[in-house]
């Protein structure tokens, strides 16, 4: 049965810090996904990473995916307001996704 | 890129009544959606896989009867919440899978809010 959990569940920052939110996922997959979500809103996607050593980055975030550990990072660089957000990693093949609990995102200007 | 709507984004009903939410792929063909649900603070459910021209397929623990899917088009998933109750209250997401200029990937609508009274 595939798991998948993130750590940590609530982070509090100062703007301007860095930090990395971590995906452990239990069998192999096909794909790894993170979004974010606002709250009372959907879910943005983020990033897809489909191979080993895979490395996504979108402004402060980068993702990367390590399949021989089943782990995914999130790093946030220089964290700022905006980024405020509960992040969400899903693991799983043809959209049949399993879910990470999220991860609560505050950053404190 | 593509885009997905759901409706209503927000619905209120009394107890024992049905609520169908609909989600909708705009601008693009959708042959198989997936309906999540998500409590308050916790993370999404994968419920069910709506699949154009045929039934549903389920998750472990999710009442094919309670929770009605039709895929009649390739553009419409509808899924109806039958003699809702107060545990039904939930935030339910839908998503479809679509083309883009970087490739294939998930698109997820906006949400539909069911309070149940």
């Amino acid at each position: 049965e595939l798991k998948v959990e993130q750590n940590p569940l609530f982070l509090s920052m100062q703007e301007g810090k860095n930090y990395t939110i971590y995906c452990n996922y239990s069998t192999t997959s096909d794909r790894l996904y993170w979004y974010r979500q606002d709250p009372g809103k959907s879910l943005e996607s983020l990033f897809v990473l489909l191979s080993n050593g895979a490395v996504k980055q979108e402004g402060r975030l980068m993702a990367s995916l390590d399949t021989k550990a089943r782990l995914s990072t999130l790093h946030i660089t220089a964290a700022v307001h905006d980024l405020s957000a509960t992040y969400f990693c899903a693991v799983g093949s043809n959209y049949q996704l399993i879910w990470g609990a999220g991860t609560k995102l505050i950053i404190k200007p | 890129g593509a885009v997905v709507s759901q409706h209503p984004s927000w619905v209120i009903c009394k107890s024992g009544t049905s609520v169908k939410i609909e989600c909708r792929s705009l601008d693009f063909q959708a042959t198989t959606m997936f309906w999540y649900r998500q409590f308050p603070k916790q993370s999404l459910m994968l419920m069910a896989t709506s699949n154009e021209g045929s039934k549903a397929t389920y998750e472990q623990g999710v009442e094919k009867d309670k929770f009605l899917i039709n895929h009649a088009s390739l553009t419409l998933s509808t899924l109806t919440v039958t003699s809702a109750h107060p545990e039904d209250s939930s935030f339910y997401i839908c998503s479809a899978e679509g083309g883009t200029t970087s490739g294939r990937e998930l698109f997820f609508g906006e949400g539909s809010r069911l309070t149940v009274l």
